[in-house]
């Protein structure tokens, strides 16, 4: 069974643009979540969609949005982008045992 | 929100040697979970706990959820040197299933 994957691996952006990441969780999996990762403070919950809702929202402001498609893929997007959005976006899927959630690899954005 | 505070930051250890971490939150969580992520990927699960007080080991690693359901810690015996990077826990909050994370442990094994 496949992972969690994440696309692009890479991206360095410049500030004022805008991103938009992928995420396909493991076959089966409805719910998947975002984090922000940065050295100084850690894994930031960004939000949760499950069957394209928005389930759970972290304390980001409005520029971070995000949606879920029909088939559980979802996308991440950062608009304005800031210097400080620098950081790993991390994916993750939790299936029928919601208790357990798998990460993809991540996204390394650089924003210059 | 829930605060995770995990211990220690970092450690220094000798290979062969035992390791011991924690995680402490302010309020109960629902379930506990241990990941290890090596630089450059993303974090993978080691060890799931789902109730107050239990035990699970995987192979080195055991873990254990503690009966307040505030607290939880990771040991890993005998290390070696593939048991370098970064340990996180995690937790479940029983009012909406939000996952969050502790800020991790860091683990340097020297030769």
């Amino acid at each position: 069974k496949a992972g969690v994957t994440q696309t692009p691996r890479y991206l360095i952006k410049t500030r004022g643009q805008q991103v938009t990441l992928s995420c396909s969780p493991i076959s089966g999996h409805r719910s998947v979540s975002w984090y922000q990762q940065t050295p100084g403070q850690g894994l930031q919950f960004l939000f949760e969609y499950f069957s394209e809702t928005q389930r759970n929202k972290g304390n980001f402001p409005g520029r971070f949005s995000g949606r879920q498609f029909s088939n559980s893929r979802s996308e991440m997007n950062v608009s304005t982008l800031e210097l400080g959005d620098s950081a790993l976006y991390l994916c993750a899927s939790r299936g029928t045992n919601y208790n357990e959630q798998f990460f993809g690899p991540g996204t390394r954005l650089t924003v210059l | 929100g829930q605060q995770l505070n995990q211990s220690p930051q970092s450690m220094f250890i000798q290979e062969g040697e035992d390791v011991s971490m924690n995680c402490t939150s302010s309020s109960i969580f629902n379930t506990w979970l241990w990941y290890k992520q090596d630089p450059g990927e993303g974090p993978v699960l080691l060890i799931a706990l789902y109730k107050a007080g239990e035990l699970t080991s995987n192979g080195r690693l055991t873990a254990q959820f503690g009966i307040t359901r505030k607290d939880s810690f990771l040991n890993i015996s005998a290390s070696i040197p593939s048991d370098v990077g970064i340990y996180f826990c995690a937790g479940q909050e029983p009012r909406d299933d939000k996952i969050i994370f502790g800020k991790g442990t860091r683990l340097h094994i020297l030769p």
